[in-house]
Parts: structure tokens; C-alpha cells; sequence
């Protein structure tokens, strides 16, 4: 198993850009989320899906959209970007949203809004 | 929204030393979780922990889930290089997998 796969790994955009962080899990987990991690913050929710065709906000949804039409995608868009949305992205997966399921997490996306 | 306070946010210690870090929140929590991040890596989970003052060690490491599940620490005996990089305190608080996380404790050691 690939695990929890993330694409690109490097992103720079101008303001405005949109683009999709894609997110990718072979291991059918039916909860996948989306966080950011800025610096001296941790790690913060953005939006989470317990299932395809089913999202949920997090803490921090403000300026990203999701979707998830298949159990293994689940991509982040950003329609306008900002340089408040320059951060390392996460996405994790897990097999069901009891807190005895493990999330695994993917390598990340770091972005660069200039 | 809920938080969690996470303390030291920096650690630089000599090889073989013990370490301890700690994270308290405002709120109860039903479960709580350490994860390790290695640099230009995504959080790896270290020890999970339900049940209020429950002890619970993964080789060097041992974790306590606070009496008042308002709290959390994480001990690491004889600290080697490879323990470097950041660690995060994470709370659950029921069925639903959303985490908050700590702020992160970055060690530093040295050899």
C-alpha cells in the first residue's frame, strides 16, 4: 500500500491563482481531513469527509472548497488564493471516525502564496 | 474554539538525557494522542490514550492521560538523535475524528 499520497509536494502561486491539492489513500478509509500547519499553531482542521459524498467544515474553512465523489480522492481547492494561505498542507486518512482508528497522515504540500 | 497549550515549545538536550513535555486544555477530552513529525514528513502517531489517568509507554516513551482529562504528558528516557523533531499533543473529544492539536514541541538533541 501507497498509504496516504499528496500532490505536488512544492507549490508557489500569485494571489488570485486557484489550484487543487490533490490527496490520495489505497487503505479504503471512509474518513479523510484536511489540515494546515503554520508555524507555533499546530496543526488546524480545514474540512474533513466521513464518506464519499459527504464534507463537513472544520476550524478553518474559510477560502477552500472539497469534494469527495470517490472513497480513495479527496482534493483541496483553493479558488482565489491569498498570502494568509501560505502554509504546509496535510491530508490524513482513517478506517472509520472512532478514536480507536488511527489517522495517518500524507508528506504534505508546502505553499507559497506570493 | 478549543485549544491546547503545549509547553516547552522548544527543547535542546544532550544525548542520554530524559525529556518531558506536557499539553492542558480549557476542555475535557475523551481521548488523547502524541505524534512525531520528522522534518519534511507528515505527524506520525507515537501513543493513543482513553482512559482518564491511564499510563501508557511505546519503548523509551511513556504517556499519562491527566486524571481531570484536561491534560497530557509525554516522557522520553535516554533521548538518542533520532528522537529530533517536533512533537504534537492531540485531543479527540468523542466519535466524529476531528483532532486538535497542540502547538508542538520541537527537540533538539544533541549528541
Amino acid at each position: 500500500n501507497a498509504g496516504v499520497t499528496q500532490t505536488p509536494k512544492f507549490q508557489v502561486l500569485k494571489t488570485g491563482q486557484s489550484m487543487t491539492l490533490q490527496c490520495a489513500q489505497d487503505m479504503n478509509h471512509e474518513y479523510m481531513s484536511w489540515y494546515r500547519q503554520d508555524p507555533g499553531m499546530g496543526l488546524r482542521l480545514i474540512h474533513y469527509s466521513v464518506g464519499a459524498g459527504i464534507t463537513d467544515q472544520g476550524e478553518v474553512p474559510n477560502g477552500y472548497n472539497v469534494s469527495r465523489s470517490t472513497t480513495e480522492d479527496f482534493p483541496l481547492r483553493l479558488l482565489s488564493a491569498a498570502p494568509s494561505q501560505t502554509s504546509v498542507y496535510f491530508c490524513a486518512s482513517s478506517y472509520g471516525t472512532s478514536v480507536y482508528n488511527e489517522q495517518f497522515f500524507g508528506p504534505g504540500t508546502r505553499l507559497t502564496v506570493l | 474554539g478549543q485549544q491546547l497549550n503545549q509547553s516547552p515549545q522548544s527543547m535542546f538536550i544532550q544525548e542520554g538525557e530524559d525529556v518531558s513535555m506536557n499539553c492542558t486544555s480549557s476542555s475535557i477530552f475523551n481521548t488523547w494522542l502524541w505524534y512525531k513529525q520528522d522534518p519534511g514528513e507528515g505527524p506520525v502517531l507515537l501513543i493513543a490514550l482513553y482512559k482518564a489517568g491511564e499510563l501508557t509507554s511505546n519503548g523509551r516513551l511513556t504517556a499519562q492521560f491527566g486524571i481531570t482529562r484536561k491534560d497530557s504528558f509525554l516522557n522520553i528516557s535516554a533521548s538518542i538523535p533520532s528522537d529530533v523533531g517536533i512533537y504534537f499533543c492531540a485531543g479527540l473529544y468523542n466519535q466524529g475524528g476531528k483532532l486538535i492539536f497542540g502547538q508542538g514541541t520541537e527537540l533538539s538533541v544533541k549528541p
